[in-house]
């Protein structure tokens, strides 16, 4: 079965500084990786995707991914954060073989705070 | 504009009581899915559906049944409620992972269910 780690629960950072937020999988098998964010009360929205393309991503808000296969990582990057990015961000991972269901396996999610 | 709907932001039942949540979507999506997130274990998977009137279990189907008699529309059943059961219901849906790959997955608001 597929499994994702996040580490890190809690990450701070001050606005404007590097944002690094951590993601490793477990797979035998290359797989599809998501990244979503979630703002309170409200429900999942898609960040980017991994699909076996370019290994680095790009995806909205100035945030984005680089799969390494060899470090089974995808972790997410943004150069400089801002107020608005403080959110929870979940990392997801599709295993390709599940048939006609695209079932997702998510991380524990880690709650990315930044400060003035 | 891509949507999914939940019946309901906030519930509170008793135990014992019979709760169904609703979650329609507007995409032509065949898979959904309905998850419950709990604080520090991320989103678990209850049960999901390719088809009207399929369904398989997720990873927590315990206490939970779903219907799927409308290809827009997935229920999740609490047939009795328990206190334990109080948690973020999660429904999403996706299109069928095709040659392109698998298809990201969206996300109605989520019911923040409390059973007393």
């Amino acid at each position: 079965a597929q499994s994702v780690t996040q580490l890190g629960s809690h990450v701070s950072v001050s606005e404007g500084a590097l944002v690094l937020l951590r993601c490793n999988y477990s797979s035998s098998v290359p797989p599809y990786l998501f990244w979503y964010v979630q703002y309170p009360n409200q429900g999942l929205q898609l960040l980017l995707k991994y699909t076996s393309a370019a290994t680095l991503v790009k995806g909205i808000n100035g945030f984005e991914a680089e799969f390494k296969k060899s470090e089974t990582s995808f972790h997410l990057t943004k150069p400089s954060a801002h107020m608005s990015d403080a959110a929870e961000y979940f990392c997801a991972v599709s295993d390709i073989n599940t048939g006609t269901a695209s079932k997702l396996t998510f991380g524990t999610g880690t709650r990315l705070q930044v400060t003035l | 504009d891509v949507k999914v709907t939940q019946s309901s932001r906030y519930l509170v039942k008793r135990t014992g009581e019979k709760v169904f949540l609703e979650c329609v979507q507007d995409m032509d999506h065949e898979n959904m899915f309905w998850y419950r997130q709990d604080p520090g274990l991320g989103l678990r998977l209850i049960y999901f559906s390719y088809d009207v009137k399929m369904k398989e279990k997720g990873d927590i189907p315990e206490g939970y049944s779903v219907s799927r008699e409308k290809k827009e529309r997935f229920s999740l059943i609490l047939e009795s409620a328990s206190t334990n059961q109080t948690s973020m219901y999660l429904c999403a849906s996706s299109l069928v992972a095709g040659v392109a790959g698998t298809y990201e997955q969206y996300f109605g608001p989520g019911t923040r269910l409390t059973v007393t």
